[in-house]
């Protein structure tokens, strides 16, 4: 009965290596959000989405970009990863901006 | 700026003994505060939020404007209740659901 799904779990890539990070919903909830998380640091939000509407944190690298073909499905992708952007990488989703947000369990990505 | 501040890394309690998990937030305007929680290999949940004004699972928190303070309390821990406690903030006039967390504490309660 998962509800926000995120695959894979783990990543592994090389330095400079493009990769796709994959959340999923079953809730057909309008917003989407991606947050980073470092070893011992709080959650940050990357970006989010409500329904097509991309919204940026102002302070997002521009290596990192996200897609939404539809509404189950957004991905993070990171063109030229550096060993600075291994981390927890967490989707969350809710309904309205001011819902409760639902994460999926993360995936976690190593950059070598 | 908005900002969370959780000062304790983690905090260990006997069981049956109170728990109080500090947090404090740094926001000008009016703050929603939360506060999530993730149990071992399980995936980030919310416990609670200021304006629910209820007590999950025997948690409770109140906001406290004066101290800028939303620090999480239980009165007699159990075991069961060992994980890792996120506060987190939302603008109260954001249009966007944007959360800012806290780094955590982890609440280990021994038997």
């Amino acid at each position: 009965d998962a509800m926000v799904i995120q695959n894979p779990r783990y990543q592994v890539t090389q330095f400079g290596k493009p990769v796709t990070l994959s959340c999923s919903q079953t809730l057909n909830h309008n917003v989407m959000y991606w947050y980073q998380q470092k070893s011992s640091q709080a959650p940050k939000l990357l970006f989010h989405y409500y329904d097509k509407d991309f919204n940026n944190e102002a302070d997002t690298p521009d290596n990192f970009q996200s897609r939404r073909p539809n509404t189950s499905f957004c991905f993070l992708d990171i063109r030229s990863p550096g060993l600075g952007d291994a981390a927890m990488y967490l989707c969350a989703t809710s309904r309205e901006w001011n819902n409760e947000q639902f994460f999926g369990p993360g995936t976690r990505l190593t950059v070598l | 700026a908005q900002r969370v501040t959780q000062p304790e890394k983690l905090l260990s309690v006997f069981k049956g003994a109170p728990v109080e998990l500090k947090c404090n937030y740094s926001y000008s305007g009016s703050p929603e505060l939360f506060w999530y929680v993730q149990y071992s290999r399980q995936r980030l949940q919310l416990l609670l939020r200021h304006i629910s004004r209820e007590s999950i699972k025997g948690f409770t928190a109140d906001l406290n404007k004066g101290e800028t303070s939303f620090h999480l309390k239980k009165p007699f821990a159990q075991e069961e209740d060992s994980a890792m406690y996120y506060c987190a903030l939302r603008a109260g006039e954001s249009n966007t659901g944007k959360l800012i967390f806290g780094q955590g504490t982890t609440l280990q309660v021994k038997p």
